[in-house]
């Protein structure tokens, strides 16, 4: 069965900054890897989506992360962070005909001090 | 196009009463998905669809009962509401299998007294 950790259940950054959300998963099949945020009151909504096509991803915002296999990681990452960047941010795991489905992490809370 | 609704946004239950949180989408996805948000635990899979008139158990089902009415919709019933049952609940749907990217309506906050 999949699992996913998010290590820090709330991370603080001052605006501009370098923003690292950390994601590692277990699976014994190759993964798909996801990386979805939810904004106060509202829904998930995709950040962005490890397929296999390649390592490194690129998502929305100016967000990226990098599949790395030898570290079962899947790190979040953004060079400056913006204050509109604050909300909590879930990874998640699926595998192909897995009756677990998508997995999700517990999420991390990212707050931006201006 | 809306996407995905899902009705109402707000309940207050005692227990023991029933209800039923409704879920629509107009992306003409097979899959649809009913979680629940807990602090802390991020989003668990109560029930799953992966097609019209087809529902499968997934991690917390204790206490649910889903209809796949048509490719449209699917609801979640409470037939009598527990405490532990008060939670943030949110419908998703996907074009195909659960590899494929999940679209999230707003969510349902329910509280049971």
């Amino acid at each position: 069965a999949q699992s996913v950790t998010q290590l820090g259940s709330h991370v603080s950054v001052s605006e501009g900054a370098l923003v690292l959300l950390r994601c590692n998963y277990s699976s014994s099949v190759p993964p798909y890897l996801f990386w979805y945020v939810q904004y106060p009151n509202q829904g998930l909504q995709l950040l962005l989506k490890y397929t296999s096509a390649a390592t490194l991803v690129k998502g929305i915002n100016g967000f990226e992360a990098e599949f790395k296999k030898s570290e079962t990681s899947f790190h979040l990452t953004k060079p400056s962070a913006h204050m509109s960047d604050a909300a909590e941010y879930f990874c998640a795991v699926s595998v192909a005909a897995s009756y677990d489905k998508v997995i999700f992490g517990p999420g991390t809370s990212l707050s931006v001090i201006p | 196009n809306a996407g995905v609704t899902q009705t109402p946004k707000f309940q207050v239950l005692k227990t023991g009463q029933s209800m039923t949180l409704q879920c629509a989408q107009d992306m003409n996805h097979n899959s649809m998905y009913w979680y629940r948000q807990d602090p802390g635990m991020g989003l668990r899979l109560i029930y799953y669809s992966a097609s019209e008139g087809t529902t499968d158990k997934g991690e917390v089902p204790n206490g649910y009962n889903v209809s796949r009415l048509n490719k449209r919709e699917f609801s979640l019933r409470l037939e009598s509401a527990a405490p532990s049952q008060t939670s943030v609940y949110f419908c998703a749907t996907s074009l195909g299998q659960h590899t494929d990217t999940q679209y999230f309506g707003p969510g349902t906050r329910l509280t049971v007294l």
